[in-house]
């Protein structure tokens, strides 16, 4: 069976300091993956999509870029971190040409 | 851009009521998904739509891709206290390049 990993679960960081935070899929191979961020426990943000290595699409201008350095790895980054960018931020995988995301268990980001 | 309007925001159940929820479009969809979240956690794929029409049960809960393809809902029967959370609804218009679109949830309490 697939899962999906997140970590760390929760960070505490403050405004300037960098991020990254990954996410990691068992179980199958040459998955679709996504970034979402959830504000205040509702709404979904698509942020970034990939369909396979070292691609990666940007849905919302922002200073958070994502990478993919391995089929099924998902790596969020920033260098500098903003108050705006706290959330609930949630990975989640698809199979090719399949609709149904399955999501991870989300890091809860505080920036202070 | 296109947009899910999910009714009711919120709504208060009582052990043992059946519960309905809604999601509308003004765009053809040929995908719905029904989530449920829970604090803190990554949302869970309920039920999947893939046809006009298409009425889908998961135990107590009854999932229906509406006719005009631009609507779905999700009825459920007899609430217990575990049904509490947040349910999102997610569909993919037709057209797009596959992503989903969420809705911005149904918050289910349990009454005072």
């Amino acid at each position: 069976s697939q899962t999906i990993h997140q970590w760390p679960a929760t960070l505490v960081q403050p405004v300037g300091s960098p991020l990254s935070l990954e996410c990691t899929v068992e179980g199958t191979s040459n998955p679709n993956l996504y970034w979402y961020r959830q504000a205040a426990g509702r709404g979904l943000q698509l942020l970034f999509y990939s369909v396979g290595i070292g691609q990666i699409s940007s849905e919302v201008p922002q200073n958070l870029s994502a990478s993919r350095p391995q089929d099924r790895q998902f790596i969020l980054s920033s260098k500098k971190l903003l108050l705006s960018d706290s959330g609930f931020y949630l990975c989640a995988w698809s199979r090719t040409g399949i609709y149904e995301q399955y999501f991870g268990p989300g890091t809860r980001l505080t920036v202070t | 851009g296109q947009q899910l309007n999910q009714s009711p925001q919120s709504m208060f159940i009582q052990e043992g009521e059946d519960v309905s929820m809604n999601c509308t479009s003004s765009s053809i969809f040929n995908t719905w998904l029904w989530y449920k979240q829970d604090p803190g956690e990554g949302p869970v794929l309920l039920i999947a739509l893939y046809k006009a029409g298409e009425l889908t049960s998961n135990g107590r809960l009854t999932a229906q891709f509406g006719i005009t393809r631009k609507d779905s809902f999700l009825n459920i029967s007899a609430s217990i206290p575990s049904d509490v959370g947040i349910y999102f609804c997610a569909g993919q218009a037709r057209g797009s390049q596959g992503n989903l679109i969420f809705g911005k949830g149904t918050k289910l309490s349990v009454k005072p």
